[in-house]
């Protein structure tokens, strides 16, 4: 079954330093689809990026990053000279597509509070 | 675009009401979830339709639980003789599949509803 593990529950740094959020997947599928969604304290899920199994290209977005590497099922996110407007919860998500019976819903983990200090 | 809407945004309710919670998702979106956010986790997946199929239930999904999307468009999720446990923030979202699996595709969600059951 699939399972995504974000193990740091809460980071708090200072503005400005990088800081790096953890993702760790498993999966049985080969074709599975990644996903990082941003919590503010509004409450609404903010999609972030989305990347598939067959991608494992670093991205950069801005000030956000992403490393997806399948040899250790991770998918780290990093947010280069943090602002406070970055405090929030972190979601790390995976879906899986195995043929029909594929699971089109997201698999969340836990989430990783991140608060930005001024 | 208004986005996916949800309501009530807030219900306090007493253990054995009937509840219902009604989403609407972005309008040419043709799938629709929903899910369940405890205080601290990630949000569980509880249901999913394509258009006005309901095509995947969780085990949380008991039998107090059902959802309904009548005509492919707005969704009601109903929960009956409430107890305590169910206390938890609902959430919907809503995707748009054009052929293919759908797997992958960006859910965007809801701002949610916070039920509270005393």
């Amino acid at each position: 079954a699939q399972k995504v593990t974000q193990a740091q529950t809460e980071i708090s740094v200072v503005e400005k330093e990088d800081v790096t959020l953890d993702c760790v997947y498993e999966t049985r599928d080969t074709t599975y689809y990644l996903f990082w969604y941003k919590q503010p304290p509004s409450g609404e899920l903010v999609f972030l990026i989305r990347r598939n199994s067959f991608d494992e290209q670093n991205e950069i977005s801005g000030r956000y990053s992403w490393n997806f590497q399948k040899s250790t099922s991770s998918f780290n996110f990093t947010i280069t000279a943090s602002q406070v407007v970055d405090s929030a919860v972190y979601f790390c998500a995976l879906s899986e597509a195995r043929g029909d019976t594929g699971r089109r819903a997201l698999t969340f983990g836990s989430g990783t509070r991140l608060q930005v200090q001024p | 675009d208004t986005g996916v809407s949800q309501d009530p945004r807030h219900k306090i309710t007493k253990r054995g009401q009937n509840v219902t919670f009604r989403c609407d998702p972005i309008s040419e979106h043709n799938r629709l979830y929903w899910y369940r956010q405890t205080l601290g986790q990630g949000p569980e997946f509880l249901t999913y339709f394509q258009n006005e199929a309901q095509l995947e239930k969780s085990r949380l999904l008991s039998d107090r639980f059902s959802a309904e999307r009548p005509k492919g468009s707005f969704s009601t999720l109903e929960i009956q003789r409430t107890e305590q446990g169910d206390s938890a923030m609902y959430l919907c979202a809503s995707s748009l599949t054009r052929g293919g699996t759908g797997v992958g595709n960006e859910q965007f969600f809801g701002p949610g509803t916070r039920l509270t059951v005393l």
